[in-house]
C-alpha cells in the first residue's frame, strides 16, 4: 500500500532560522513527488515536482530534494510570510493522475 | 484569468439533506478530482474523472456522487448517506503536460 509520512507535524521557527521538512514515502513505483503550500482556509498552491532521485528544485527560500525513499523541503532564512502548511504528495506509476498525500507540516515563522 | 472556482465558500447543511458543491475550471484540463480534507489528515480522494461522461470512485466515495456532463464542470453531491460530511472539500484539475494538479479555493461544509 502506498504511504506518505511527513515530519515533523508542526515546526516553529524564528525569522532567519533555517530548517528542513521531511517526506518519506513507500510506493511500488514513483512517477512524481509533489510539494504544495497551503494557507489556512485556502486550496493548496503548487510548489515543485520531483521525478528522480538526486533531483533538486529551488524557488526563493525553498529548496526541494529527492532520494529513493524520501524528500526534503529546506527553508532557508525563513520570513513570517513562509508560515503555512506544506503538503507532500506522491503519484505512483500505476495511478491515473491520482495523488497520495501526507498529513502535512505546519510551519510558523515568528519575527 | 485561468483557474478553478469552487462555490459556495461556506455551506451549512442540516442532517438528512443532500447538498451539491460546484467546481468549474477554464484551464481546458480533461481530468478533474474531488478531495476531502480533515484536520490532521492528508487529502483523501473522493472521485475523479478522466474525461467527460466518465468518472471513477476514489478511496472514500461512499455517501458521495458526481457527474461530468461538461469538460469545465465537475459537481460533487454530498448525500444524506455520508455519515460525517463536515470537512473542507477541494476540487482539482490535472495539467497533463506538466503532470501537475492545480487546486481550487475549497468549500467548507458544516453539518448542523
Amino acid at each position: 500500500e502506498d504511504q506518505v509520512t511527513q515530519s515533523p507535524e508542526a515546526l516553529r521557527l524564528q525569522e532567519g532560522e533555517s530548517s528542513s521538512l521531511n517526506c518519506s514515502y513507500t510506493v511500488s513505483g514513483l512517477r512524481g513527488l509533489f510539494w504544495y503550500r497551503q494557507d489556512p482556509g485556502k486550496g493548496p498552491e503548487f510548489l515543485f515536482t520531483l521525478y528522480s532521485a538526486g533531483e533538486e528544485k529551488e524557488k526563493e527560500r525553498l529548496k526541494a530534494t529527492l532520494t529513493k525513499k524520501e524528500s526534503f523541503l529546506h527553508i532557508t532564512a525563513p520570513k513570517p510570510e513562509d508560515s503555512a502548511t506544506y503538503l507532500c504528495a506522491v503519484r505512483p506509476t500505476d495511478s491515473w493522475g491520482k495523488l497520495q498525500f501526507g498529513a502535512g507540516t505546519q510551519v510558523v515563522v515568528t519575527p | 484569468d485561468g483557474g478553478i472556482t469552487q462555490s459556495p465558500k461556506y455551506l451549512f447543511r442540516k442532517e438528512g439533506q443532500n447538498v451539491t458543491l460546484s467546481c468549474e475550471q477554464n484551464l481546458n484540463h480533461d481530468a478533474m478530482y474531488w478531495y476531502r480534507q480533515d484536520p490532521g489528515q492528508g487529502l483523501r480522494l473522493i472521485y475523479y474523472s478522466q474525461i467527460v461522461n466518465d468518472f471513477q470512485k476514489g478511496d472514500i466515495a461512499e455517501g458521495y456522487s458526481v457527474s461530468r456532463e461538461k469538460k469545465e464542470s465537475f459537481p460533487l453531491t454530498v448525500t444524506s448517506a455520508q455519515k460525517n460530511p463536515t470537512a473542507f472539500y477541494l476540487c482539482a484539475s490535472l495539467n497533463l503536460y506538466t503532470d501537475t494538479q492545480y487546486f481550487g479555493p475549497g468549500t467548507r461544509l458544516t453539518v448542523l
